[in-house]
Formats: structure tokens, C-alpha cells, sequence
């Protein structure tokens, strides 16, 4: 199973919105509406911030949101804060193994 | 207040063996599926193994299948990943990750180095 692919990076001015994409196949990302997104602060564990596509879990900024067109997966983070700053990763089942990650995106705020 | 803690890590030689322990609190473990997560030295997320509630079903990615078991205990709320076989290429830090339908909790992480 391949990693599916995110953009190495992405960076944006503090106030601004950014997108990240995620593509895979039919198998994964297109077939299931199981897409979750990870935010990961340098030498922290991965936190849950996006859940079935378009769903924050209690606690998480509304600035996060995600939709799904296809095979290709979209994390937006609106409003965009020095906190943001992290490495982030998409996630889909798949049909051939349970699990896939994207390949991850660094985004940095200017 | 939910917490994973892994042990077990460490370093070991080139086809060594290593059997990583999660302890889980904070949150009804049997009803949890359970997962490892590994991330190698600036690399990126890597889903190993899967067990599910019960332990009806495990499942492994391709690059370990056949050398890693994953198993739990439900009394203990304890995860456990017994590694054989390792390589060089499974350098990593190991997450203990459950899962309520997703990637729910993370643990901090057990760093497994295979080297000579």
C-alpha cells in the first residue's frame, strides 16, 4: 500500500488560509469516508484534528476543516496563527490494509 | 484524563527481537481497537499493526508481516508488539495509538533503534 500524497509543504502569513491536499485512489481516500487529519508539533505525538472527512473532535479549533472531492482529500486552516505551525498527515482506510498515511506536509507561517 | 504509555524500547542488533508494552488508562480499553504507529527519524507516520476489540482480528502493514505480532490484554488494559527479525529499517519511535474509529489517543512514544 502507498503512501498517499500531501504536498511537502505549504506556508502562509499569519490571518491567511491555507490548503493542504491529500490524494490516493478509488481504494482509499475515494472509496471510504474515513479521512483524518493529524497535527504534529516537532518531538510532540500526533493529535487527532479532522475525523471522518469534515468532523472536529471536542476541543479542536473551528479554524480546522476538511472536505473530500474524489480521491483527493483537503485540510483548510483559516486564520492562520504561528501556533499552526507543524507537520501534518492525512489518514484513509483502505481496502487492501486497514490503514494508510499521506506522506505528510510541513506548513510554516511567514 | 486518557494516557498511553509505552516501554520496551531500546537498542538492539540487527535480527535481535524486542517486545514493546503499552499501559492504557483513563478511558474503557476492551472497547478500543488498538494500533502501533511508527515514525522513523524525520520521517514520516507509518501504520504497523491492528488488533481489535477482543483480539478477533489482527492486521499488519507489508513491511512487517511475518516478523511483529501484536496482542493485548484486556484485564491488564495492556498493548504489547513483539518484534523478531528486525532490521535497520525499523529504527523508529513507536506510538501506542487507540483507535474509537480513528486515530483517537496517542501515546508519547518508545524509540527502537536496530543497530550493529
Amino acid at each position: 500500500q502507498s503512501a498517499l500524497t500531501q504536498p511537502a509543504s505549504v506556508s502562509g502569513s499569519p490571518g491567511q488560509s491555507i490548503t493542504i491536499s491529500c490524494t490516493g485512489t478509488s481504494s482509499d481516500v475515494g472509496g471510504y469516508d474515513s479521512v483524518s487529519w493529524y497535527q504534529q508539533h516537532p518531538g510532540k505525538a500526533p493529535k487527532l484534528i479532522i475525523y471522518e472527512v469534515n468532523n472536529r473532535p471536542s476541543g479542536v479549533s473551528n479554524r480546522f476543516s476538511g472536505s473530500k472531492s474524489g480521491n483527493t482529500a483537503s485540510l483548510t486552516i483559516s486564520g492562520l496563527q504561528a501556533e499552526d505551525e507543524a507537520d501534518y498527515y492525512c489518514n484513509s482506510y483502505t481496502s487492501t490494509s486497514p490503514y494508510v498515511f499521506g506522506t505528510g506536509t510541513k506548513v510554516t507561517v511567514l | 484524563e486518557v494516557q498511553l504509555v509505552e516501554s520496551g524500547g531500546g537498542l538492539v542488533k540487527p535480527g535481535g527481537s524486542l517486545r514493546l508494552s503499552c499501559a492504557a488508562s483513563g478511558f474503557t480499553f476492551s472497547t478500543f481497537s488498538m494500533n502501533w504507529v511508527r515514525q522513523a527519524p524525520g520521517k514520516g507516520l507509518e501504520w504497523v499493526s491492528s488488533i481489535s476489540r477482543s483480539s478477533f482480528y489482527m492486521f499488519y502493514g507489508d513491511s512487517v508481516k511475518g516478523r511483529f505480532t501484536i496482542s493485548r490484554d484486556d484485564a491488564k488494559k495492556s498493548l504489547h508488539l513483539q518484534m523478531t527479525g528486525l532490521r535497520t529499517e525499523d529504527t523508529a519511535v513507536y506510538y501506542c495509538v487507540a483507535d474509537g474509529g480513528n486515530f483517537d489517543y496517542w501515546g508519547q512514544g518508545t524509540l527502537v533503534t536496530v543497530s550493529s
